[in-house]
């Protein structure tokens, strides 16, 4: 267990559904960040937030929305996904200075169908 | 685009062998230099961090960084089939200020009994 909890474990969506990810850290840090793994590929930084603020969007596309009310939480929103969206979502968190030793949690595996 | 390359694998070792696994990185700003240990299915998991060139020792592991070379492995010792699963290299530039990581693909390692 590393501190950072996220839920649900697993989600199966239709492309019209609106669903939410949820990201809880009891780590104390500042700073929190969505990633998108699919298969074979690299973690891809989707985006991130230090002291409630986002300080960076890499080029998601809309239908992916951040929420960040607070330093311990983040959401993110989806809607109007695509079957190409199937991955697993991992959040992870880290000090503000110790920006590069981020802690995962153990990810959300979202299929679109 | 900042990249980070790894061998995809599957690096295969006898149980009680050495296994090494590298990774080389395009941003001669790169500061920090991770790895992380995922399991089929899991999150990734922090196992060491290093920023001076030069080796880093913590148990059975061992991180060495030439940042000349642009490169940095992690060397594994006495394999136990327990350390089968995918090596994630990770690199933080502090150039660009960017709160985040960039990620290799990963190298599968299996270690037969």
């Amino acid at each position: 267990e590393t501190g950072v909890t996220q839920t649900p474990r697993h989600l199966v969506m239709g492309m019209t559904n609106k669903k939410s990810l949820k990201c809880e850290q009891h780590l104390g840090h500042n700073a929190m960040y969505w990633y998108k793994q699919s298969a074979k590929k690299p973690l891809e930084l989707m985006f991130v937030y230090n002291f409630k603020e986002q300080t960076e969007n890499n080029s998601v596309p809309s239908r992916f929305s951040p929420e960040c009310p607070n330093s311990s939480h983040l959401f993110l929103h989806l809607h109007t996904l695509q079957p190409e969206d199937s991955a697993l979502y991992l959040c992870a968190s880290s000090q503000d200075r110790e920006a590069a030793l981020q802690y995962f949690g153990a990810g959300t595996r979202l299929s679109v169908l | 685009q900042k990249e980070v390359e790894q061998n995809s694998g599957p690096l295969s070792v006898p149980e009680g062998a050495i296994a090494s696994l590298n990774c080389t990185y395009s941003d001669r700003g790169s500061q920090s230099f991770f790895w992380y240990r995922q399991y089929s299915g899991k999150s990734p998991e922090l196992i060491m961090f290093i920023y001076s060139n030069g080796d880093k020792e913590d148990g059975r592991f061992t991180a060495q960084l030439n940042k000349a070379s642009q490169y940095v492995s992690l060397l594994i010792r006495d394999s136990q089939p327990s350390d089968s699963a995918t090596y994630l290299c990770a690199v933080n530039s502090m150039d660009t200020g960017r709160r985040a990581l960039t990620f290799g693909s990963g190298t599968r390692l299996q270690v037969q009994p």
